[in-house]
């Protein structure tokens, strides 16, 4: 069935770096956008990232914007998101989202949508 | 950036109640709202697109409104399974934004 599963999260300190993975199955992956977003308790959920399903073109919140950074793999069907200067606000739990509809241009408005979501990995930035 | 406001915060009701969520945006966003559902320890969940247009999958006692920047989420006869938070998320420019969500409780 359709699914997206993340991993990787856990607890890193402050200034640290992390890598985490959303693995998808039950859909060709190659032909659909994919997102990250996070959730906090305090600031709710927040958009994090997209990248287009060949992987030429990227957005992101400007909160991360030069310190994280999406990619795939379509040969293993992964999703990840690297991190880097993470800073307790990074706190949060991170899912991974497709759009619902096949080979969406991210460049174009509308921007794409948000129809399965992954079960989410949690990131914790503590000393 | 667009901000989302949705109202009321939190809703009291019953089961079999109808009830009604509304969310506001910043500036005219056309028909490119969705809604999602979130049950406590799970990831949200799609039910509505493109303001009105439902999920497969979604019951029809889902029903979404609106265009420009004021939309509704109506849900019709409340059962135990549908007290959940419900936010709204905007998708006509980057940065993508949510609501603050809506928690449905009994």
């Amino acid at each position: 069935q359709l699914q997206l599963v993340e991993s990787g999260g856990g607890v890193v300190q402050p200034g640290g770096s992390l890598r985490i993975s959303c693995a998808a199955s039950g859909f060709v992956f190659t032909t659909y956008v994919m997102h990250w977003v996070r959730q906090t308790p305090g600031k709710g959920l927040e958009w994090v990232a997209v990248i287009s399903y060949d992987g030429s073109d990227r957005y992101y919140a400007d909160s991360v914007k030069g310190r994280f950074t999406v990619s795939r793999d379509n040969s293993k069907n992964t999703l990840y998101l690297e991190m880097n200067s993470l800073t307790p606000e990074d706190t949060a739990v991170f899912y991974c989202a497709r759009d619902r509809q096949r080979y969406k241009d991210i460049v174009l408005s509308p921007a794409p949508m948000m129809s399965l979501w992954g079960q989410g990995t949690r990131v914790v930035v503590s000393s | 950036d667009v901000q989302m406001t949705q109202s009321p915060s939190l809703l009291s009701a019953s089961v079999g109640d109808r009830v009604t969520i509304t969310c506001r945006a910043s500036q005219d966003i056309n028909v490119f709202l969705a809604w999602f559902q979130q049950e406590p320890g799970k990831a949200p969940k799609s039910l509505i697109y493109d303001a009105s247009a439902l999920q497969s999958g979604v019951p029809s006692k889902f029903s979404g409104t609106g265009s420009g920047t004021y939309f509704t989420l109506t849900i019709d006869s409340l059962q135990p399974e549908d007290f959940a938070t419900y936010y709204c998320q905007q998708y006509y420019v980057y940065p993508l934004t949510f609501g603050g969500g809506t928690k449905v409780e009994i």
